[in-house]
């Protein structure tokens, strides 16, 4: 189960151009799935917050307007990189919380799962 | 000075060797513990989990928190070459809201 997909898996696209990247929770229902970007040998950097329904919530020094991201139902979150330049070529990945059995009693942890990652190469 | 800090490797070691990762955190208020495995060009899946401070094993696997000291670690048993991966530690304050901040990861190399 926690299964999380990731469409596509790699890009090329010309500057100026937007790509979209979808993320699906294939087995469960997410009503929170994040949006990271990772460069190479380097850990993941939260973009986002994407909340079903409502407003994605953005990290501070990522541009709204630039990564426009839509949380149109409970397993289907999309990122779009609008007019992309080389700069935002990087590696793309998405997590979707579920709930898991807590640890002390009852307690309800919320794991994330994460997708395979997008690559995104900017020409 | 990052939320996370986590020994930045590479580490190479023979097949069978026991590994050592490790983290440390500035942030109290963190409870959460979770160690990932990515593997190149993948996204990281989480290898365990561990809520406050204590002992957590899973088969050759076994992660310690010592939140007195603000440490963390994962111990590898009998070392594979599948094993070979970044490992990335994460932590977070809560369970509901809350978003996990991840240190930059730890790349293992087990030689065959």
């Amino acid at each position: 189960g926690a299964v999380v997909s990731q469409h596509p898996s790699w890009v090329i696209c010309k500057s100026g151009t937007s790509v979209k990247i979808e993320c699906r929770s294939l087995d469960f229902q997410a009503t929170t799935m994040f949006w990271y970007r990772q460069f190479p040998k380097q850990s993941l950097m939260l973009m986002a917050t994407s909340n079903e329904g409502s407003k994605a919530t953005y990290e501070q020094g990522v541009e709204k307007d630039k990564f426009l991201i839509n949380h149109a139902s409970l397993t289907l979150s999309t990122l779009t990189v609008t007019s992309a330049h080389p700069e935002d070529s990087s590696f793309y990945i998405c997590s979707a919380r579920a709930p898991t059995t807590g640890l002390a009693g009852a307690q309800i942890l919320y794991e994330q799962y994460f997708g395979p990652g997008t690559r995104l190469t900017v020409t | 000075q990052k939320e996370v800090e986590q020994d930045p490797g590479p580490l190479s070691v023979p097949e069978g060797a026991i590994v050592s990762l490790n983290c440390t955190y500035s942030n109290s208020a963190f409870q959460y513990f979770m160690w990932y495995r990515q593997y190149s060009r993948k996204g990281p899946e989480l290898l365990m989990y561990t809520y406050s401070s204590g002992n957590k094993e899973d088969g050759r696997f076994t992660a310690q928190v010592d939140k007195s000291s603000k440490y963390i670690s994962l111990f590898i048993r009998d070392s594979q070459p599948s094993d070979s991966a970044t490992y990335l530690c994460a932590m977070s304050e809560n369970t509901n809201a809350g978003k996990s901040t991840f240190g930059d990861g730890t790349t293992l190399t087990v030689k065959p």
